[in-house]
């Protein structure tokens, strides 16, 4: 695609329910991120995948955040049971391999009541 | 409950003025460091960027300096127009696999009055 497309761009879920946000990167990007940005702040690391490979999740806050690309192209990110401080910004990105730049998508912005 | 406010640093120029938007790092690991813009609802839109055996690096209309010794690295914006008020934020991949691990800074807000 022409740019990092993320659905869906708003998500208001209750607490303790799952959730699934889908990133679809930059197509031929073989590298992916997922960021979670509070308001006011810069984005900060959750995981990334190069092609379907998954080699660094350090920075997901719990073993309730877990991330997928099968297929070496979209991805999603899933939180289970979800909590009020998960409500955050959370963007992904991409790019061509491990050591260009990133292109981010316009982000899902999640509310957990 | 309580709420409490973000305080991000602010640059306030009039149209036509220079900008300088700074930054200080404390980790000396990274041997690369980006500068990226965010306009209100958008993600963050890679600005420049400068490895670390380089000191100056210029591009259209912005130039960035990083002065390793100090851990400083400033962006300037000649002749800011008001298309450039947006948040600014400065990253580097520290202690990363990849370069697109990133750890960004603060940011500051640049408003660009006409």
């Amino acid at each position: 695609g022409a740019g990092v497309s993320q659905s869906p761009r708003y998500k208001v879920t209750k607490r303790g329910q799952d959730v699934t946000l889908r990133c679809d990167p930059i197509s031929s990007h073989a590298t992916l991120y997922w960021y979670q940005q509070a308001l006011g702040q810069g984005p900060e690391f959750l995981t990334y995948f190069n092609y379907e490979a998954q080699p660094d999740k350090s920075g997901l806050p719990s073993d309730r955040f877990s991330a997928e690309r099968p297929e070496g192209s979209i991805s999603t990110l899933t939180i289970q049971r979800t909590e009020q401080r998960d409500s955050a910004m959370y963007r992904c990105a991409s790019s061509a391999d491990l050591n260009e730049k990133l292109f981010f998508g316009s982000g899902t912005q999640l509310s957990v009541l | 409950g309580e709420s409490v406010g973000l305080h991000l640093p602010t640059l306030s120029v009039q149209e036509g003025d220079n900008s300088i938007i700074n930054c200080a790092y404390s980790n000396s690991a990274s041997d690369y460091f980006i500068w990226y813009k965010q306009e209100s609802g958008k993600g963050p839109q890679f600005i420049i960027d400068i490895r670390s055996n380089m000191d100056k690096r210029q591009g259209q209309r912005v130039t960035v300096l990083l002065n390793k010794t100090v851990k400083h690295l400033s962006l300037q914006i000649a002749a800011t127009q008001p298309g450039d008020s947006a948040v600014y934020f400065c990253a580097g991949p520290f202690g990363g696999t990849s370069y697109g691990k990133l750890t960004f800074g603060q940011g500051t807000i640049l408003t660009v009055h006409p």
